[in-house]
Order: structure tokens, then C-alpha cells, then sequence
């Protein structure tokens, strides 16, 4: 297993804009995954895009992947006040144990 | 269930007492993840189970953590003579198999040690 590094640690944006989020990894992985978490109680998976995909949408986010470079970014667009939470990625090795890093705080103001 | 179950949310304690935390993963979910969190740091991975065997018990911090989960479904974080150092969020999450699918969480336990 192995930790994703989050970058930036913290981000501030209006309502609207888009949030960009990077993560950075190590070793080769399975797949990636990117959770969210409000006010520090449970996380809750929002992607996951595999070793052999670049690209992956659902609704207003957006995961590239980049293998050669072993990072991967989470894009939000049209932010909303409800997306202020912390961004946790999570690089999958295959051996099940997901260990994360210390996020990006995100904060969408009004 | 619906989703996964963690009892107490919260759980205040006096220094030296015993605590068991429980959770109740997602109906079928063959692996449970037990995981802590402290004020501003990301989760840190404590156990998990496939089953009713822990498969991996690395992130233990000391023999006064202890976890079961006895019939493969409900398991419970065990913690001996507390410290004030392990005032944290506990956090329990789930998966089906290999977890590819993702790891469903629920919503923690607050333990305070006073």
C-alpha cells in the first residue's frame, strides 16, 4: 500500500469556479480512488479511475489519471458552498489497505 | 444495513478505563477497515478484516488495541488503559471483496479521553 500526497494543502474559491486538486504517488497502482470528507466524520468515495483509464467524469467532477508522471488531479467544476470539505486520493496497489494522506481542504465560499 | 453503522458517535472516557467501540458494516461486505483520525491529519489505517481474520493488524499502534469481529459481519475496536492520545475520531469502513469498488465509511466514533 501506499499514500497519495495531496497538493494544495488548502484551496479557496468562490461560488462557481472550478477547483483543481492534484495527487502524487509512487509506486505503479490498480487504481485510484478519491474520497471526500465533511466536518471530519466519514469519508465517502466519490471516484475511482483505473490504471488503464486517463480521463473519468461523473457529473461536476472530472479525474485525470497520468501513469507515466504517477499523479493523478480532480477537477470540480461550477463550485458550490456544499462542496467545502476535504479531498482525500487514495493510490490502490491491489492489496485492499487504502492509506491516505492529509487532503486538500477545500473552501467555496458564497 | 443501509450503510455503516458506528456505535457510540461519541464516547467521553476518564484516563485508564476500558472502551469498545463497535461497528456494523454493509450487509455482505466481506472486508472491514478500522481507521483513526486526529484533528487536521488524514485517516490512518489501524486493521483490517477479510472475513473473520484480521489480515492485516500493522497500524495497531500497541498491545492496547485489540479488535474481533467474531462472525464476519459486526466488529468491535477494543481499546485498554486509555490515553489521552487516543482522543480521536475512529473510523469504521467496509467493502465488498477486493474493495475495488471503493470502501464505504461511516460516519465514526469521537472518543475523548479526559
Amino acid at each position: 500500500s501506499q499514500q497519495g500526497e495531496e497538493d494544495p494543502q488548502a484551496l479557496s474559491i468562490q461560488e462557481g469556479e472550478n477547483a483543481t486538486m492534484n495527487c502524487s504517488y509512487k509506486t505503479s497502482i490498480n487504481n485510484l480512488q478519491w474520497y471526500r470528507q465533511n466536518s471530519g466524520r466519514g469519508l465517502v468515495h466519490l471516484i475511482l479511475i483505473r490504471s488503464n483509464e486517463r480521463e473519468k467524469h461523473s457529473g461536476r467532477l472530472r479525474v485525470t489519471l497520468d501513469t507515466s508522471k504517477k499523479s493523478s488531479s480532480l477537477l470540480i467544476t461550477a463550485s458550490r458552498a456544499a462542496d467545502t470539505a476535504s479531498y482525500f486520493c487514495a493510490p490502490n496497489t491491489g492489496f485492499q489497505k487504502l492509506v491516505f494522506g492529509t487532503g486538500t481542504r477545500l473552501l467555496v465560499s458564497p | 444495513g443501509a450503510g455503516v453503522s458506528q456505535t457510540p458517535s461519541n464516547k467521553v472516557t476518564e484516563k485508564g478505563k476500558y472502551v469498545e467501540l463497535r461497528c456494523d458494516p454493509i450487509s455482505g461486505h466481506t472486508a472491514l477497515y478500522w481507521y483513526r483520525q486526529s484533528l487536521g491529519q488524514g485517516p490512518e489505517f489501524l486493521i483490517y478484516f477479510q472475513g473473520t481474520g484480521a489480515a492485516d493488524d500493522s497500524g495497531l499502534p500497541n498491545d492496547r488495541f485489540f479488535a474481533v469481529r467474531p462472525e464476519g459481519s459486526v466488529s468491535t475496536l477494543k481499546i485498554q488503559r486509555t490515553e489521552r492520545g487516543d482522543s480521536a475520531v475512529y473510523l469504521c469502513a467496509s467493502s465488498q471483496g477486493a474493495g475495488e469498488g471503493g470502501y464505504t465509511f461511516g460516519s465514526g466514533t469521537r472518543l475523548t479521553v479526559v
